[in-house]
């Protein structure tokens, strides 16, 4: 079965500079991959996603992402973090188009001043 | 476009009893529902998916007599934990799909339970 890892259960970034969350999955071919947002009180949002060709998908709100075969890894950036963007952030992934959503256990983003 | 409610988004219940939670899209026909379970730290876990008018369809170890779910109409599903114990206590979230590929999900707030 699918598995997805996000190494980092919190990250800490300073409103301006550079983030870079961390996916990881575990599948053999490659699968559909997904990014969330979830703010507090608020459902998941689909940042952006994946499933086939260039390698660098963008996303809403200045986010992009970019598959690693090799590495197994779908990471996001963004490059300049601003305040808002503090929330929980989740990567996810489906074997097929036809699949369910297996997500990973999510990155907490803080932003300080 | 593409909004999920759920009501309500809180919920305290006594050990024993039953509540149910709505999960509702609003400005589309969701021929898909899935209902999640949050734990704190935790990623989000399918508990089951229903199609409108069918039976839903389980995630191993989810008790269906437990979590009762209900898809009678295709903008609302409803999750009736019975017989609740202060373990059902998590986050439940609910999303929807009309597109026939299952992971276009459009996902509602979540309601928090707990069980005193």
């Amino acid at each position: 079965a699918q598995s997805v890892t996000q190494p980092d259960i919190h990250i800490t970034v300073s409103e301006g500079a550079s983030l870079e969350l961390r996916c990881n999955y575990s599948y053999g071919a490659t699968p559909y991959l997904f990014w969330y947002v979830q703010s507090p009180g608020q459902g998941l949002q689909l940042l952006l996603k994946y499933f086939s060709g260039d390698t660098l998908v963008q996303g809403i709100k200045g986010f992009e992402a970019e598959f690693k075969r090799s590495q197994s890894s779908f990471n996001l950036r963004k490059p300049s973090v601003h305040w808002s963007d503090a929330a929980e952030y989740f990567c996810a992934v489906a074997p097929s188009g036809y699949s369910t959503l297996t997500f990973g256990k999510g990155t907490m983003l803080l932003v300080s001043p | 476009g593409a909004v999920v409610s759920q009501h309500p988004s809180w919920v305290i219940c006594k050990s024993g009893t039953s509540v149910k939670i709505e999960c509702r899209s609003l400005d589309f026909q969701a021929t898909t529902m899935f209902w999640y379970r949050q734990f704190p730290k935790q990623s989000l876990m399918l508990m089951a998916t229903s199609n409108e008018g069918s039976k839903a369809t389980y995630e191993q170890g989810v008790e269906k007599d437990k979590f009762l779910i209900n898809h009678a109409s295709l903008t609302l599903s409803t999750l009736t934990v019975t017989s609740a114990h202060p373990e059902d206590s998590s986050f439940y979230i609910c999303s929807a799909s009309n597109s026939g590929v299952n992971y276009e999900q459009y996902f509602g707030p979540g309601t928090r339970l707990t069980v005193t």
